[in-house]
């Protein structure tokens, strides 16, 4: 039973350009969505997150965007850069567990 | 700076072997988790802990146990490894329950059961 689904294993954008990252979800209880980034190697860290209360949160060039009504949030990342190639995990909060998607790996091409 | 801290990095254990995965925190965090990583997957909650003498089940449990008897460290013990163990562990840690940017992690312990 997935409750947290990013349905793209991967995405490919040139630089300059917008990235979207969509992530689907099951439960109406969860009370935080987030986004992590995991380079290899590396333990997942914090990107951005979004109440269940509100539809958007912005920090620099990451936006993320929450449609409850559609149990459904997405990542914009403008301009996307080399650096932020990476593998994103969307997770969603209720009672302090985080529940995982299965992450987009993302390549921004020069 | 350290944060959050495991140990081992890489182990290669053969089956029915038992082993402990250490971790350790110096943020002075309440709550600690345990997750496992699968080639493609998502990271799946294991054990977590709200503080010292309490832990409770995660998503996926069996196989596994866990023991929090100081604020500090959070053990993941493997008791008679199977290949399906094979996977990468992360051990993380935070302050509130309520905001998820304060979910920290270590960098990971790759464990191949063979």
């Amino acid at each position: 039973d997935q409750q947290v689904k990013q349905n793209s294993p991967s995405l490919s954008v040139q630089e300059g350009r917008i990235s979207i990252l969509n992530c689907d979800y099951t439960n109406s209880m969860f009370d935080y969505f987030l986004w992590y980034k995991k380079y290899p190697a590396e333990g997942p860290t914090f990107l951005i997150s979004i109440s269940s209360i509100k539809d958007k949160n912005e920090d620099g060039r990451f936006t993320v965007f929450l449609n409850k009504s559609a149990k459904h949030l997405s990542l914009h990342i403008v301009p996307s850069q080399p650096g932020d190639s990476a593998v994103y995990f969307c997770a969603a909060q209720r009672g302090g567990k985080l529940i995982f998607g299965q992450g987009t790996e993302l390549s921004v091409k020069p | 700076n350290a944060g959050v801290t495991q140990t081992p990095k890489f182990r290669i254990l053969k089956i029915g072997q038992s082993m402990t995965l250490q971790c350790a925190q110096d943020m002075n965090h309440n709550y600690m988790y345990w997750y496992r990583q699968d080639p493609g997957m998502g990271l799946k909650l294991i054990y977590y802990s709200v503080g010292a003498g309490i832990t409770d089940k995660g998503e996926v449990p069996n196989g596994y146990n866990v023991s929090r008897s100081t604020t500090e460290y959070f053990p993941l013990r493997l008791e008679l490894a199977a290949p399906s163990q094979t996977s990468v562990y992360f051990c993380a840690s935070s302050y509130s329950l309520n905001s998820g940017n304060t979910i920290y992690f270590g960098e990971g312990s790759w464990l191949t059961v063979v």
